[in-house]
């Protein structure tokens, strides 16, 4: 099925560990992106991407960092794993370029991640 | 910045009835709005998407509304049932980033 794909869905680390998260997508959307959501704070973009070989930061990016090698994957590293990083963590895609980008986003399942 | 704000927050009912869930926004300049549903512990699901240009969207018993003037979004969920019981999200998306903006939710629980 077409779709956004995250792995893994469940992760502990402990704090200082890295690791990164991935996210792949099959409906050839240029636009990838991640957020992370939180109790009481809703979620918020960590950082974006337009197409291959560009990103950029969104609201929240201070502790990670992402690539955009292809137009499929958009993997999201944690570099030095915090307690503050423990929330679930969406990856979305979407058309970007108009009319396209009006057929609005598709989000994968999530990766729940515990820092300790 | 772009705030986007859900009112109520949680919201209970009986099966049957008919009900609203609002959603404001501060920035009309948005490229559409989208309504998601979420499921405890589950990811996003889309239920309608509204371009800036359009002014409603229906999808079975599920009709959203858009008035970029005043800064406003409804979904009206008819008949509702137990199945609908979920936190509502509406996001808009504006921006050079294209930026999502979400509010904080509808939690929505439809007794039998």
């Amino acid at each position: 099925n077409a779709g956004v794909t995250q792995t893994p869905k469940f992760q502990v680390l402990k704090t200082g560990q890295s690791m990164t998260l991935q996210c792949a997508q099959d409906m050839n959307h240029e636009y990838m992106s991640w957020y992370r959501q939180d109790p009481g704070m809703g979620l918020r973009l960590i950082h974006y991407s337009v197409g291959a070989g560009i990103t950029d930061q969104g609201e929240v990016p201070n502790g990670y960092n992402v690539s955009r090698s292809t137009t499929e994957d958009f993997p999201l590293r944690l570099l030095s794993a915090a307690p503050s990083q423990t929330s679930v963590y969406f990856c979305a895609s979407s058309y970007s370029r108009r009319p396209l980008f009006h057929y609005g986003y598709t989000f994968g399942s999530g990766t729940r991640l515990t820092v300790v | 910045k772009q705030e986007v704000t859900q009112i109520p927050a949680a919201l209970s009912v009986p099966e049957g009835e008919n009900l609203v869930l609002n959603c404001s926004f501060t920035d009309s300049a948005i490229y559409n709005l989208q309504w998601f549903r979420q499921d405890p512990g589950k990811g996003l699901t889309s239920l309608l998407l509204i371009q800036s240009s359009q002014r409603e969207q229906t999808s079975g018993r599920l009709n959203a509304s858009l008035d970029k003037s005043s800064g406003r979004s409804t979904l009206y969920i008819a008949a509702s049932q137990p199945g609908d019981s979920a936190t509502y999200l509406c996001a808009a998306d504006s921006g050079s980033a294209r930026q999502l903006t979400f509010g904080s939710g509808t939690q929505l629980t439809v007794l039998p």
